[in-house]
């Protein structure tokens, strides 16, 4: 089983739109989770840290279901801006805190 | 706001020869990270390092790599004898503000070994 499974899209919506995007994990022992956003050939930006009691930063809504292994990131109002691939990242404290990345969602929002 | 930078931006290199790559990580930043990614794959964790030493290291990071940091502000990845393979985007990233596990990624260095 890959350490971290999300759908690759993509994903092609209208701006305006709501778009959910979803990501499972392996390893029950991670204890921080994140969302980054990659733009073609750039780095990583982190977007946000995703919190047990679900968090919510402006458009950007993030939920946690430990039990479920499952990590959830919800888009209002998409804008053409919000076009990147979408990176769902659990991290391991008693390794360094390393990063373990999948291959990410990719999303178009379209005029 | 402060950010992490990378040098250079893209080195082009030939095979067997010695590269650094140097980042600058935010300044009370206290771990320090190197990953990678291929073109078109994900990005891999190669190392990371905290209190001036390596914390954990990838199977990437093998003899060929070393990290170090000489300086105050510095952190540098050498690859002693490149190979084909090694040519990829390399990310910096530093950790250990406010928030100890959110990580901050510097622009990167594009490698081409030929």
């Amino acid at each position: 089983r890959k350490e971290v499974e999300q759908d690759p899209g993509p994903f092609n919506v209208p701006e305006g739109a709501t778009v959910a995007f979803n990501c499972t994990y392996s390893n029950s022992a991670s204890q921080s989770f994140f969302w980054y956003r990659q733009d073609c050939r750039k780095e990583p930006k982190l977007l946000m840290s995703v919190y047990s009691s679900g968090n919510e930063d402006g458009r950007f809504t993030a939920q946690l279901n430990r039990a479920s292994q499952y990590i959830s990131l919800l888009i209002r109002d998409s804008k053409l801006s919000d076009s990147a691939t979408y990176l769902c990242v659990p991290t391991l404290y008693n390794q360094g805190g390393k990063l373990i990345f999948g291959q990410g969602t990719e999303l178009s929002v379209k005029p | 706001e402060p950010e992490v930078t990378q040098t250079p931006s893209h080195q082009v290199t030939q095979m067997g020869q010695e590269v650094i790559l140097r980042c600058v990580p935010i300044s009370n930043h206290l771990y320090f990270y190197w990953y990678r990614q291929i073109l078109g794959q994900k990005v891999e964790f190669l190392v990371s390092f905290y209190n001036n030493e390596i914390s954990e290291k990838s199977e990437i990071f093998d003899d060929q790599f070393s990290v170090e940091r000489p300086d105050g502000s510095n952190f540098t990845l050498k690859i002693r004898s490149t190979k084909l393979e090694d040519s990829a985007m390399y990310f910096c990233a530093s950790g250990g503000g406010t928030g100890r596990y959110e990580q901050y990624f510097g622009p990167g260095t594009r490698l081409t070994v030929t």
